[in-house]
């Protein structure tokens, strides 16, 4: 069962515009999720995180917007750039630390 | 800070035979992590240590995987005998604790012939 969901394999989006990525979550109990960016040949690095305790959360370019009620969250990359192609996870991190990752989502920034 | 250091980047084995990776974690980062990505997939959780104590083996193979993280430092993974359906890119990642954000590594590709 799969309890996050990234249902969009891939996204390809004009340079300059904006970069939508969904998520979906399964588990009410879920309250800290995090994305993180994949480069070929390299390991996830951490970009964002959000608490359930708030329902948006930017850093730069980069902003995470949780919906509790629909279980659902989603990152928003304004502008957004060539170097931001990448694939893209979200995680939940329940209690315990083990975190759950979603199937990924590659972006392609085009110039 | 060095960041979370994995060995050797790439192996390629036939199947039924053996192999190891090996993980050195941040500095002082007690929580340490291995998980499995198959191409298409978001990583799997493995197995979790607690300094040297392990928190999770639920969806560890134990037939053919095992890890230690003896010292509560480095950790290393072994496969025993390999299946073609191992072949994966296998991530060590670490934190500070438990409920906070994981640091990975640049990951081993193993490919199983």
């Amino acid at each position: 069962d799969q309890q996050v969901k990234q249902n969009s394999p891939s996204l390809s989006v004009q340079e300059g515009r904006i970069s939508i990525l969904n998520c979906d979550y399964t588990n009410s109990m879920f309250d800290y999720f995090l994305w993180y960016k994949k480069y070929p040949a390299e390991g996830p690095t951490f970009l964002i995180s959000i608490s359930s305790i708030k329902d948006k959360n930017e850093d730069g370019r980069f902003t995470v917007f949780l919906n509790k009620s629909a279980k659902h969250l989603s990152l928003h990359i304004v502008p957004s750039q060539p170097g931001d192609s990448a694939v893209y996870f979200c995680a939940a991190l329940p209690q315990g630390g083990k975190l759950i990752f979603g199937q990924g989502t590659e972006l392609s920034v085009k110039p | 800070e060095a960041g979370v250091a994995q060995s050797p980047r790439y192996k390629i084995i036939e199947k039924r035979q053996s192999v190891a990776f090996w993980c050195n974690p941040i500095s002082g980062h007690a929580t340490l992590y291995w998980y499995q990505q198959i191409l298409g997939q978001g990583p799997k959780l493995l197995i979790q240590f607690q300094n040297n104590g392990v928190v999770d083996d639920s969806q560890l193979p134990k037939d053919r995987f095992s890890a230690e993280r003896l010292k509560g430092v480095d950790s290393t993974l072994k496969i025993q005998p390999a299946k073609l359906e191992d072949s994966a890119v296998y991530l060590c990642a670490s934190s500070s604790h438990m409920n906070t954000e994981a640091f990975f590594g640049q990951g081993t590709r193993l490919t199983v012939v």
